[in-house]
C-alpha cells in the first residue's frame, strides 16, 4: 500500500539559508511523487512532479529535489530561502489505482523563515 | 484562463442544513475530484470522478453526496451537515490519458458548521 511521511511538521530557516523537508514514501509500484506547495488560504500549486525520468528534479521558484529509490525518499531542497517561501509544503505520491489515479498525500510541513 | 474554480468561497451552515459547492474547471480534464483538509492530516479524498456521469468513493465518503452530469462540473453535496464536516474543501482535476499528470486545484471553499 502507498504512504507517504513528511518527518517533520515545522521548519524554520533563516532567509538565505538552505532549506531541507524530508519526505519518505512507500509504494508497491514505480510511483509518480510530487511537492506542491500551499500559501495561507489558498489552492496546492504544484513546485515539481518526478516521472521516473531523470532522478535530480528541477522545480519552480529555485526547488529541486532528488529521487532514491534505495532510501525511497524525495527530499525538497532550496539553496537560499526567501521570505516568500514561507508556506506548507506536501509530498504526494501517485499511482494507477482501480480505475483512477491515486494520491496519498503527507501530512505537511510548514516552513517559516527568519529575517 | 480560470483552470479550477470553486464556489463559495466561505460558508457557514447550522447543523442540520444542507448545501452544495462547486468546482469547475475549463481544462477539459476527464478526473475531477473533492478533497477535505483538516490540520495535520493532509488531504484526504471524499469522491472522485473518472468522466461525465461517473462517481466513486473515496477515503471518507461518509456525508457526502457528487454528481458529474456535464464533464466540465463537480457538485459536492451536504445532505445533513454535522460540526465535523467543518474544513477546508479542495477541488483538483487532471487529464485522464496522462500516466504522470499532477492535479490542478481550484483555490479552496472554507466551510463552518455550527
Amino acid at each position: 500500500a502507498q504512504s507517504v511521511t513528511q518527518l517533520d511538521s515545522h521548519v524554520s530557516v533563516s532567509e538565505g539559508t538552505p532549506v531541507l523537508l524530508r519526505c519518505n514514501y512507500s509504494s508497491s509500484y514505480s510511483p509518480s511523487l510530487f511537492w506542491y506547495v500551499q500559501h495561507p488560504n489558498k489552492g496546492l500549486q504544484l513546485l515539481l512532479k518526478y516521472t521516473s525520468a531523470a532522478t535530480l528534479v528541477k522545480g519552480i521558484n529555485g526547488f529541486e529535489a532528488e529521487f532514491k529509490k534505495s532510501e525511497t525518499s524525495f527530499h525538497l531542497t532550496k539553496p537560499s530561502a526567501h521570505m516568500s517561501d514561507a508556506a506548507e509544503y506536501f509530498c504526494v505520491v501517485s499511482e494507477r489505482g482501480s480505475g483512477t489515479y491515486k494520491y496519498i498525500f503527507g501530512t505537511g510541513t510548514r516552513l517559516k523563515v527568519l529575517a | 484562463n480560470a483552470g479550477v474554480t470553486q464556489t463559495p468561497k466561505f460558508r457557514v451552515l447550522k447543523t442540520g442544513q444542507s448545501m452544495t459547492l462547486l468546482c469547475a474547471q475549463d481544462m477539459n480534464h476527464e478526473y475531477m475530484y473533492w478533497y477535505r483538509q483538516d490540520p495535520g492530516m493532509g488531504l484526504r479524498l471524499i469522491h472522485y470522478s473518472v468522466g461525465e456521469g461517473t462517481t466513486a468513493k473515496g477515503e471518507v465518503p461518509d456525508g457526502y453526496n457528487v454528481s458529474r452530469l456535464k464533464k466540465q462540473n463537480f457538485l459536492l453535496g451536504l445532505e445533513s451537515a454535522a460540526p465535523s464536516q467543518t474544513s477546508v474543501y479542495f477541488c483538483a482535476s487532471r487529464p485522464g490519458a496522462q500516466l504522470t499528470g499532477e492535479l490542478f486545484f481550484g483555490e479552496g471553499s472554507r466551510l463552518t458548521v455550527l
